[in-house]
């Protein structure tokens, strides 16, 4: 069965620092991953998403994210944090039709 | 971008009472929408798949009869908390999705907060 792995339930660095979020899924074939964050009281907005193609995916406010299949992992990064970064970030597979698996859930604190 | 609203933003209701809750894609049909439940500093849990037309699929653990759901047109899916009690206390989330054309990302609405008392 997939599942999805998000080491890290609270993430904290500085401002401008570099920002690492992990992600890492289980499945006998290559699943579709997606990034979601959410700010407060409001639903998932899409960072960023790989499907097929190129491995390294750039997403939105300057994110990206590597797709590793020998590690099983989709590590979310962004060289440089703003404090409006701070959020609930979800790594989410879709595998088997249109079923989503969303992680735990990984919260980012950005400190001055 | 495709844009997936709720109404409302946050209800309170008293225990017993049934709620609606509605997910509208508004400038897309939605073939599939999804309903979320997520409860405080915790991830989304799936509560049921509903496809226009047809009967939503839940999942396991999930009382059909409990939360109702019907989507009854491509832009309008319903959830219904029938007989609402203090632990259906939550946070709903729907997306929507067209399915067809390769693997499509979900639009989730902004979410509505459910509050029995």
């Amino acid at each position: 069965a997939q599942s999805v792995t998000q080491l890290g339930s609270h993430v904290s660095v500085s401002e401008g620092a570099l920002v690492l979020l992990r992600c890492n899924y289980s499945s006998s074939v290559p699943p579709y991953l997606f990034w979601y964050v959410q700010y407060p009281n409001q639903g998932l907005q899409l960072l960023l998403k790989y499907t097929t193609g190129a491995t390294l995916v750039k997403g939105i406010n300057g994110f990206e994210a590597e797709f590793k299949k020998s590690e099983t992992s989709f590590h979310l990064t962004k060289p440089s944090a703003h404090m409006s970064d701070a959020a609930e970030y979800f790594c989410a597979p879709i595998t088997g039709g249109f079923k989503t698996i969303f992680g735990a859930g990984t919260r980012l604190f950005v400190k001055a | 971008g495709a844009v997936v609203s709720q109404h409302p933003s946050r209800v309170i209701c008293k225990s017993g009472t049934s709620v609606k809750i509605e997910c509208r894609s508004l400038d897309f049909q939605a073939t599939t929408m999804f309903w979320y439940r997520q409860f405080p500093k915790q991830s989304l849990m799936l509560m049921a798949t509903s496809n226009e037309g047809s009967k939503a699929t839940y999942e396991q653990g999930v009382e059909k009869d409990k939360f109702l759901i019907n989507h009854a047109s491509l832009t309008l899916s319903t959830l219904t908390v029938t007989s609402a009690h203090p632990e259906d206390s939550s946070f709903y989330i729907c997306s929507a999705t067209t399915p067809g054309q390769g693997v499509n990302e979900q639009y989730f609405g902004p979410g509505t907060r459910l509050t029995v008392t």
